[in-house]
């Protein structure tokens, strides 16, 4: 059974640009989480879809969207990107119940320059 | 709002010893425990997670977590550390009231040394 699939693996990009992180979850999971990890703030929450529709919601500015798809693939994107965006984005999936382990994928590297 | 505290930033351990990582952790309702392990430039791989029932919750690669409700602590352990058990461990916490996020402790180090 295929884990759960991000791309790209690394990403470069320069202050202002725009960029879309892709997750692809493992078949039959419907909920589709997204975090940012930073040395300084750790894993932060910044959105979870289900079934298409966002779920939940993380403490982040408007710049920071996402979406899902009818077949669970989800992508975020990232508008007018700032040196602080540089992360690992991890996405997790899961079949959505709340007491359920999340998957994560290995993550997409951002650095902004 | 929920938290997690992890208060060491590196547990050191030799092989065969017995390992404690700390995790305490604050949510309004009935909390969801989660371990997680991170190894280098890899995603988290769960370990195990406290939800209701026995408060000693046994896990992969011969992990267990002690749920402690009036300490509000939920530290991991492992009777014999092995090498290949250095890495970044998160514990995260899911409130029964909230929405399907997990808060994460800022992680904790564990070095084994041979």
């Amino acid at each position: 059974k295929a884990g759960v699939t991000q791309t790209p693996r690394y990403l470069i990009k320069t202050r202002g640009q725009q960029v879309t992180l892709s997750c692809s979850p493992i078949s039959g999971h419907r909920s589709v989480s997204w975090y940012q990890q930073t040395p300084g703030q750790g894993l932060q929450f910044l959105f979870e879809y289900f079934s298409e529709t966002q779920r939940n919601k993380g403490n982040f500015p408007g710049r920071f969207s996402g979406r899902q798809f009818s077949n669970s693939r989800s992508e975020m994107n990232v508008s007018t990107l700032e040196l602080g965006d540089s992360a690992l984005y991890l996405c997790a999936s899961s079949f959505g119940g709340r007491g359920e382990k999340l998957f994560f994928g290995s993550g997409t590297q951002l650095s902004v320059l | 709002a929920q938290s997690v505290a992890q208060p060491e930033d590196q547990v050191n351990v030799a092989e065969g010893n017995p390992l404690t990582v700390k995790c305490t952790y604050s949510v309004s309702g009935n909390p969801y425990l989660f371990w997680y392990v991170q190894y280098p430039n890899r995603g988290l791989q769960f370990l195990l997670k406290y939800i209701t029932g026995d408060n000693l919750v046994k896990g992969s690669y011969g992990f267990e977590a002690e749920f402690n409700k009036s300490q509000t602590s939920f530290h991991l352990k492992k009777p014999s550390a092995l090498v290949s058990d250095s890495a970044l461990y998160f514990c995260a916490v899911r409130s029964s009231n909230a929405g399907n996020m997990l808060t994460f402790g800022g992680g904790t180090r564990l070095m084994v040394k041979p």
